[in-house]
């Protein structure tokens, strides 16, 4: 039981180069979350997946696309990579909508994102 | 949308003292407040968490306190040891369900 994994571990980018941030959990959770976590800003919701099917924008979506693929698996992509997107991305999943006593968040390890 | 402050942003305790990191959230319907500790270079994980009809809870050194009225909620760790140095992040639901975290608070206990 890995829990929620996440590919690739660290990555460089070069402004307005493309990828795909990869996420899996084996849990069978119905939502899954990508997070930005910024020094000094604590970790910001990027996308959600309320289940599978269904995608929403969180707190800060412009500049990135998701994919629910099915259940297990819920994809971040960067179009057009830009310095501000210099980060560290996590996947999180839960069993039912996050956020409540009886689901709480389970997070990857994160990506190590640069973009110079 | 919900809004969560944390303070403070650093806390540097001696080992065995106690430390306590205080939050404050803005909206009145929020009903689930976790707490996170994330070591370097790891994922968060949770440490405790309380619901919203419930005052206080306890897990071994840990306890979180909500003032429902005050809108805020409070982190103690007691008797800190060494393994406590972390960044610690609070969070709080909001009506959907999704949580808003806090900025963090590195938390160092010294020897």
């Amino acid at each position: 039981n890995a829990g929620v994994t996440q590919t690739p571990k660290f990555q460089v980018l070069k402004t307005g180069q493309s990828m795909t941030l990869q996420c899996a959990q084996d849990m069978n959770h119905n939502s899954m979350y990508w997070y930005r976590q910024d020094p000094g800003m604590g970790l910001r919701l990027i996308y959600y997946s309320a289940s599978e099917g269904t995608t929403d924008k969180g707190e800060v979506p412009n500049g990135y696309n998701v994919s629910r693929l099915n259940k297990r698996e819920f994809s971040l992509r960067l179009e057009s990579a830009a310095p501000s997107q210099t980060s560290v991305y996590f996947c999180a999943s839960s069993k039912d909508r996050g956020g409540t006593y009886n689901s709480p968040l389970h997070f990857g390890n994160g990506t190590r994102l640069t973009v110079t | 949308g919900e809004n969560v402050e944390q303070h403070p942003s650093t806390l540097s305790v001696q080992e065995g003292d106690s430390a306590v990191i205080k939050c404050t959230y803005s909206d009145s319907a929020s009903n689930y407040f976790p707490w996170y500790k994330q070591e370097l270079g790891k994922r968060p994980q949770l440490i405790i968490d309380i619901r919203s009809n419930v005052g206080e809870k306890k897990d071994q050194r840990i306890a979180v306190t909500l003032n429902k009225t005050a809108k805020h909620f409070s982190l103690h760790i007691t008797e800190t040891q060494p393994e406590d140095s972390a960044v610690y992040f609070c969070a709080a639901s909001d009506s959907w369900g999704k949580l808003q975290f806090g900025a963090g608070t590195q938390v160092v206990v010294t020897p």
